[in-house]
């Protein structure tokens, strides 16, 4: 069963403008971790933000912030102000932590800033 | 800096050869290391695990004999990709993580493998 669900496999958005990109994810554990990365073409992965099972706060760094509603099962990453250089890959990712330490990815979203 | 570093950042080989990719942990000591495969527009998936000092646990579809892990030392794993085919190419990456919850996971750089 597909843990983690991105439904918007392309999205575009103008500069300066705010994009939310969707995520819904799937576990029966009760602490786990939620992860944002952007890939660039390069294929680097680069962190955005983290939001644990337990915290009770949205997650915010710098223009992003996680839209966590964990009955609902869903971390929206927000990006505000959006730049040109935001235009890449951008997954999902979840770390159930009992069992193994791996991540698991969401299939990806295509952000495209327009200016 | 880089706390994961990934070595080739690009490499191409002949179709039947085998080619070694090395992820070094830099600042820490990793006992298990993650390996994973992206298809062009596709997402990451996980290959293996890489255990220091024992046998990697690969995932479901995996090859084993095809995708050799070895994680000699508690800085080091490497992946080989054996006998390697056209459909072997593909972008390989590893991860490091220092504790089991946190933000705490730490990518090298990738790999491009291409096989002609």
């Amino acid at each position: 069963a597909q843990k983690i669900t991105q439904t918007q496999p392309g999205m575009f958005v103008q500069e300066k403008e705010a994009v939310t990109l969707d995520c819904t994810y799937d576990t029966s554990d009760q602490s786990y971790g939620l992860f944002w990365y952007k890939q660039p073409s390069s294929g680097e992965m680069i962190f955005l933000i983290y939001q644990g099972s337990y915290d009770e706060q949205n997650a915010t760094e710098g223009r992003y912030s996680l839209n966590f509603q964990k009955a609902r099962k869903s971390a929206n990453l927000v990006i505000s102000a959006s730049q040109l250089g935001d235009s890449a890959m951008y997954f999902c990712a979840m770390r159930e932590h009992t069992g193994r330490r791996a991540l698991t990815f969401g299939s990806g979203t295509r952000l495209q800033v327009q200016p | 800096g880089a706390v994961v570093s990934q070595h080739p950042s690009r490499v191409i080989c002949k179709s039947g050869t085998s080619v070694k990719i090395e992820c070094r942990s830099l600042d820490f000591q990793a006992t298990t290391m993650f390996w994973y495969r992206q298809f062009p527009k596709q997402s990451l998936m996980l290959m293996a695990t890489s255990n220091e000092g024992s046998k990697a646990t690969y995932e479901q579809g995996v090859e084993k004999d095809k995708f050799l892990i070895n994680h000699a030392s508690l800085t080091l794993s490497t992946l080989t990709v054996t006998s390697a085919h056209p459909e072997d190419s593909s972008f390989y990456i590893c991860s490091a993580s220092i504790a089991r919850t946190g933000n705490t996971i730490y990518f090298g750089e990738g790999s491009w493998l291409t096989v002609v």
